[in-house]
């Protein structure tokens, strides 16, 4: 599977955007782009996908570069509901566009918003 | 309400002993997931399910089995071959891109 590097940390005020990185240097052309992100004692929580276009939805943008071997993930006014543990990962759809792929997570991101 | 469900939510067993742990779902997905999470950790996946009597390891099956007899239920067994039991089990399914996760069970080891 392919991997994704993301900073440990960082840290957001209240109503403010939080752009969160993400490198996958090894990301094939089945790979798509996934965020989730998981609160304190729960279980992750699916927020975005993509891959090749940038993505909007209800919690977040997804903007992915050109070369696919980066993308960001837009909060476009944090708050502290927001703080949490966000993970970048790669899903393999595989040859015959499966849509069984399997969720390798990484450490993560942990945000902080400040009040 | 649609969602998965997972119980307990705290397990305590004593060392030697194996422990099942339940997942249902009532969201129709053909495919089902077993998560582990040690602290400060990601989640790493133990079993998957793409459907009915069919099952596959993941990366860190040795010392838990599982089964999948209905599309509703994936119980995941905690076998006395487990040397680390201890951890944050988390049960998920999907359809097609989005898997959705229980709430977890913690399972400690005395």
């Amino acid at each position: 599977d392919a991997k994704t590097t993301q900073p440990n940390s960082m840290e957001s005020n209240e109503e403010e955007p939080v752009h969160l990185p993400c490198n996958h240097s090894t990301i094939s052309g089945t790979d798509y782009i996934h965020w989730y992100r998981q609160l304190p004692s729960q279980g992750p929580e699916y927020v975005i996908h993509g891959l090749t276009s940038n993505v909007n939805n209800r919690m977040a943008s997804l903007a992915i570069a050109e070369d696919r071997k980066s993308s960001t993930l837009i909060l476009h006014r944090a708050t502290l509901r927001d703080a949490a543990v966000y993970y970048c990962i790669l899903r393999d759809t595989g040859a015959g566009g499966t849509s069984y792929g399997k969720l390798t997570f990484g450490q993560g991101t942990i945000l902080t918003v400040h009040p | 309400d649609g969602g998965i469900t997972q119980s307990p939510k705290y397990l305590f067993r004593k060392e030697g002993q194996n422990v099942t742990l339940s997942c249902e779902q009532n969201l129709n997905h053909d495919a089902m997931y077993w998560y582990r999470q040690d602290p400060g950790q990601g989640l790493r996946l133990i079993y998957y399910s793409q459907i009915v009597n069919d099952f596959q390891k993941g990366d860190i099956a040795e010392g838990y089995s599982v089964s999948r007899e209905k599309k509703e239920s994936f119980p995941l067994t905690v076998t006395s071959a487990q040397k680390n039991p201890t951890a944050f089990y988390l049960c998920a399914s999907s359809m097609r891109n989005e898997q959705f996760f229980g709430p977890g069970t913690r399972l400690t080891v005395l």
